[in-house]
């Protein structure tokens, strides 16, 4: 059963462009959501949270959008820079369990 | 360099056989977990401990267990091991429990079970 679904496995964007990268999840008790980027033979780094109090969030080139009725999360990068190539997960947390679950991620090619 | 530090990078055995991997979290941090990332899926959460102490548990099989020492650091034991445990395994630190804190991942272990 997955809670938290990134459908898309991979997303080509040109570089200067904006890149949309999507998140649905199912439980409704999760009450946090963070993007975590990584590299190649790399952990996955911090990248932006968001509460569900809250629905945008924006830190320098990168906002995520919460839209709790739709149960989906969204993180726009503009502009995309070929740094950004690398795989994005979307997690979602439910703090009462203290758990966090993560998409299957998406791979962000950045093209110049 | 997140700060957390994971050994060995790599690592081959046989099935059957029983590994250890190792994590040290980041100066300060008292929490860590466990994740699994098996090929082309996401990462899966396995356990979590907070200062000594099991907080959370996700799915982690039986034949898996964890542990973190007085001085912080964390093991995961895999025994039995099958060829699907083949996978990276990442540990990362946060400074207390919520998971709404930052973790912080370490580079992780790869485990190949041939």
């Amino acid at each position: 059963d997955q809670q938290v679904k990134q459908n898309s496995p991979s997303l080509s964007v040109q570089e200067g462009r904006i890149s949309i990268l999507n998140c649905d999840y199912t439980n409704s008790m999760f009450d946090y959501f963070l993007w975590y980027k990584k590299y190649p033979a790399e952990g996955p780094t911090f990248l932006i949270s968001i509460s569900s109090i809250k629905d945008k969030n924006e830190d320098g080139r990168f906002t995520v959008f919460l839209n709790k009725s739709a149960k989906h999360l969204s993180l726009h990068i503009v502009p995309s820079q070929p740094g950004d190539s690398a795989v994005y997960f979307c997690a979602a947390s439910d703090s009462s369990a203290s758990k966090i679950i993560f998409g299957s991620g998406t791979r962000l090619s950045i093209r110049p | 360099d997140s700060g957390v530090t994971q050994t060995p990078k790599h690592l081959i055995t046989a099935t059957g056989q029983r590994v250890t991997l190792r994590c040290s979290p980041r100066s300060g941090d008292l929490s860590v977990y466990w994740y699994q990332q098996s090929l082309d899926q996401g990462l899966q959460f396995l356990i979590q401990y907070y200062n000594g102490e099991e907080r959370a548990k996700g799915n982690i099989l039986e034949r898996f267990s964890a542990q973190q020492f007085p001085d912080l650091h964390s093991e995961l034991n895999l025994s039995s091991l099958e060829l699907g445990d083949s996978a990276l395994y990442f540990c990362a630190s946060s400074v207390a429990g919520p998971p709404t804190d930052t973790q912080y991942f370490g580079p992780g272990t790869r485990l190949t079970v041939l």
